[in-house]
């Protein structure tokens, strides 16, 4: 079955930086575009980035763009994302995830069970 | 980005009870819409999208329905294990936006 595993998460000082990991299994992960999802402890849920099939178009937030890097591995089938000059209000817990379709107007059919980033000031 | 507002933010109800939770846009998303139930401490679970297509494996007492701006998510008779919040979600622009949630309680 489906499974996205993320890694990488802890605690950090602000203007620190930080990589996530997100290793994929039961599906092909070279036909899908990934997705990075955020939610801050008891609130609400928040796109953070997105990533082509192939890699070469990706999309961010703008509370994160500039600062955070999507990529992928298709070999590895593992998703990243590399997030520089980190604040206090990027304390969230990070969720990997798949969309149901290969196009990028889909929604979310399967979630990670996320990794707690934690930023402190 | 379109903004997603729904209401109510939480809600309490018994069990057998039917409610329904809205979610508006801020502009026609074209039925681009998807529900997550999110149980404390685990990763959000896709309910409907579509606006009312049910995922497989979701009990049929969930449905969806709307269009334009106005959409909503019915629960015809709340179980226990319904208790959760609840997100909308547009999938119709690139970067796709929430709902701030629903919280459903038991009363």
């Amino acid at each position: 079955q489906v499974q996205l595993v993320e890694s990488g998460g802890g605690l950090v000082k602000s203007g620190e930086s930080l990589s996530l990991s997100c290793t994929t299994s039961g599906f092909s992960f070279s036909d899908y575009y990934m997705i990075w999802i955020r939610q801050v402890p008891g609130k609400g849920l928040e796109f953070v980035s997105s990533i082509s099939s192939r890699g070469t178009t990706k999309y961010y937030a703008e509370s994160v763009e500039g600062r955070f890097t999507t990529s992928r591995d298709n070999a590895r089938k593992s998703l990243f994302l590399q997030m520089n000059s980190l604040r206090a209000e990027d304390t969230a817990i990070y969720y990997c995830a798949r969309s149901y379709g290969s196009s990028w107007y889909n929604p979310i059919r399967y979630w990670g069970q996320g990794t707690l980033v934690t930023v402190s000031s | 980005d379109i903004q997603m507002t729904q209401s109510p933010s939480s809600l309490s109800a018994s069990v057998g009870d039917r409610v329904t939770i809205t979610c508006r846009a801020s502009q026609g998303i074209s039925n681009s819409l998807a529900w997550y139930q999110q149980e404390p401490g685990r990763a959000p679970k896709v309910l409907l999208y579509s606006t009312s297509i049910l995922e497989s494996g979701v009990p049929s007492r969930f449905s969806g329905s709307g269009s334009g701006t106005d959409y909503a998510l019915t629960i015809s008779s709340l179980q226990p294990e319904d208790f959760a919040t609840y997100y909308c979600q547009q999938y119709y622009t690139i970067t796709p936006t929430f709902g701030q949630g629903t919280k459903l309680e038991i009363k």
